[in-house]
């Protein structure tokens, strides 16, 4: 069994339109994330939800837009796709260890997804 | 804000070789990662460091926690062709796991 599993995996669309990727843990994990990826391989955190309650919110435009249905899903909503949207987006879990350390993340496969 | 420095940004060896990969860090981390991505995959935990001068080691790669918390290194001895692959410091400062990625050490093995 896949522990965090996001779809789709490829994704090539034309700028301006929308479209969402969907991640799914199995890991019983409390906070799941949004990390993108870009062709330098920089990797940014763009947002967190706690058991559902949006965290962390780096400056992201609004067109994208998180949702957390409960705390083991977490989907990517973007809005009027641009060029530079073009990059791999990771999902990422963790659970929550309070005082003892960072949380560790454990990634989904990744969503590359293409602007044409 | 807070800044994550890694260097080299890629490395070539030959297989045998040593290879050391080094993270900055511009202000005190309260723990260190270190995440492993092979090409065409996904970022995979390698190891955790947390307290001030630490030194964890598994097999042939060797992690270091600076004294003031604010560096750290990876270092891999006699490398082998399974080794190829981006290696990411992280670094936390505390509260919501908010971990921020240095920008990696892309790590090339000939054989």
């Amino acid at each position: 069994d896949t522990a965090v599993s996001q779809t789709p995996k490829y994704l090539v669309t034309q700028m301006g339109n929308d479209k969402s990727i969907k991640c799914e843990q199995n890991l019983g994990h409390d906070t799941m994330y949004w990390y993108k990826q870009d062709s330098k391989k920089f990797l940014k955190i763009m947002f967190s939800y706690n058991n559902k309650e949006l965290i962390i919110n780096e400056t992201v435009p609004n067109r994208f837009s998180p949702k957390s249905p409960d705390k083991a899903h977490l989907n990517l909503h973007i809005n009027s796709l641009e060029l530079g949207d073009s990059a791999v987006y990771f999902c990422a879990s963790s659970q929550d260890r309070g005082n003892s350390g960072a949380n560790v993340l454990t990634f989904g496969a990744g969503s590359r997804l293409t602007v044409l | 804000g807070q800044q994550v420095m890694q260097i080299p940004q890629y490395q070539h060896v030959q297989e045998g070789e040593d290879f050391t990969t080094y993270c900055n860090s511009s202000t005190t981390l309260s723990n260190i990662q270190w995440y492993k991505q092979r090409p065409g995959g996904h970022p995979v935990f390698l190891i955790q460091l947390v307290k001030s001068g630490e030194v964890k080691k598994q097999k042939r790669l060797t992690f270091q926690f600076g004294e003031a918390k604010k560096n750290s290194s990876l270092h891999i001895t006699a490398t082998q062709t399974t080794d190829v692959g981006t290696y990411f410091c992280a670094g936390a400062r505390g509260g919501y796991n908010k971990l921020i990625f240095g920008a990696g050490t892309r790590l090339a093995v000939h054989p």
